[in-house]
């Protein structure tokens, strides 16, 4: 099936520092999804993309979709101790979702 | 409140016995999903419904088995044919071409 590639795993910064995450895919999406995971909790909806070179920011949060509708990037400014979590990138396909492994990021106060 | 709430919190099953999860949301949406999670792995799709009295399987659908007799509630039954049980279940519904949007989880574990 579909498969996305998020990189970086996991990510180990200083509190105020900058993020930055991507997904790939060998597959076009028409919609990318990004959420954010607490321990113990179902995932929560940061941003949606539906337009090929949308950029979108949400607060501290950007993502764009990119040109090529195979990849999209979630960036966090000046991160804080809440924004510690596991980030998951999501395209949209045929009526299902294709979710990546997800970025987990540990802040170090 | 509107939402979906997912129960039990969490489930222990021995071994060779059948379990439901719990799906409720009062949303209105028309598309149900369930997902499983294990540890640092990324969701994959179980069953999804569009409708009500229709659903398909999705990635990993050996071992469940769901239904859909109401538009708000879409239990998911994890059978004894389920070899390896323990994990994070996720549910989901949307509306058109809405985003997903996911309940609190069940954990599963085995006795």
């Amino acid at each position: 099936g579909q498969q996305l590639n998020q990189s970086p795993q996991s990510m180990f910064i200083q509190e105020g520092e900058d993020v930055s995450m991507n997904c790939t895919s060998s597959s076009i999406f028409n919609t990318w999804l990004w959420y954010k995971q607490d321990p113990g909790e179902g995932p929560v909806l940061l941003i949606a993309l539906y337009k090929a070179g949308e950029l979108t920011s949400n607060g501290r949060l950007t993502a764009q979709f990119g040109i090529t509708r195979k990849d999209s990037f979630l960036n966090i400014s000046a991160s804080i101790p809440s924004d510690v979590g596991i980030y998951f990138c999501a395209g949209l396909g045929a009526q299902k979702l294709v979710f990546g492994q997800g970025t987990r990021l540990t802040i170090n106060p | 409140d509107g939402g979906i709430t997912q129960s039990p919190k969490y489930l222990f099953r021995k071994e060779g016995q059948n379990v439901t999860l719990s799906c409720e949301q009062n949303l209105n949406h028309d598309a149900m999903y369930w997902y499983r999670q294990d540890p640092g792995q990324g969701l994959r799709l179980i069953y999804y419904s569009q409708i009500v009295n229709d659903f398909q399987k999705g990635d990993i659908a050996e071992g469940y088995s769901v239904s859909r007799e109401k538009k708000e509630s879409f239990p998911l039954t994890v059978t004894s044919a389920q070899k390896n049980p323990t994990a994070f279940y996720l549910c989901a519904s949307s509306t058109g071409h809405q985003p997903q949007h996911f309940g609190d989880g069940t954990r599963l574990s085995i006795l």
